[in-house]
């Protein structure tokens, strides 16, 4: 199957500064990236979807000026946690959906664990 | 999308084969079924999807029943590592469809 890879795995940071993570596509061009978040013993949660290109779909209750989305690539998406607090700290999943791919499957990153002090 | 329904756990012994129920009894006509699993601290993995016919794979066979009310995610020959969160999804084969998680069933795969 195809890869999407996450940077970084994990990152640890203070109360109030921002965090970049990335998401690639490694072997395809994903037209649409979604991001999902994950809290402790609970299912994912989908934050957003990016086409690229064209700024993100969010769903509703998540801040889009909280959590900047750029997809400027076919195979890359980035997210940013601005002015992050303890309850950010998450586990964020990103996934991608490949643009000439005959099934619809949606392939996912190994997941960032985000922990705000 | 329509909702799905699948038990809290399942125990399996390893060597032996895993059935996973998941009841979607209000699937419409489009939808397809759609197994994903996510081993812990990990990101979902696909597994398989179907329409109406049953389907396999080099990880799992799907049994869709004739009504499509439910399904049955088959892994033949359990393995420890097979232990994770199965979720059952039902959605359109859409480009701009997007995938639902619900809670899953955790699958406990023992020696």
């Amino acid at each position: 199957g195809a890869v999407v890879s996450q940077h970084p795995s994990w990152v640890i940071c203070k109360s109030g500064t921002s965090v970049k993570i990335e998401c690639r596509s490694l072997d395809f061009q994903a037209t649409t990236m979604f991001w999902y978040r994950q809290f402790p013993k609970q299912s994912l949660m989908l934050m957003a979807t990016s086409n690229e290109g064209s700024k993100a779909t969010y769903e509703q209750g998540v801040e889009k000026d909280k959590f900047l989305i750029n997809h400027a690539s076919l195979t890359l998406s980035t997210l940013t946690v601005t002015s992050a607090h303890p309850e950010d700290s998450s586990f964020y999943i990103c996934s991608a959906r490949a643009r000439d791919q005959i099934r619809d499957e949606q392939f996912f990153g190994p997941g960032t664990r985000l922990t705000v002090l | 999308d329509a909702k799905t329904t699948q038990p809290t756990s399942m125990d399996c012994a390893e060597g032996r084969a895993a059935n996973l129920p998941c009841n979607h009894s209000t699937i419409s006509g489009n939808e397809y079924v759609y197994w994903y699993r996510q081993i812990h601290s990990q990101g979902p993995q696909y597994i398989i999807h179907g329409l109406k016919n049953n389907e396999t794979n080099e990880m799992a066979s799907l049994i869709i029943t004739e009504d499509r009310k439910s399904s049955t995610l088959i892994l033949p020959h359990a393995t420890l590592r097979d232990t994770a969160v199965y979720y059952c999804i039902v959605r359109v084969n859409s480009g701009y469809s997007t995938l639902t998680f619900g809670k899953g069933t955790m699958l406990l795969v023992s020696p």
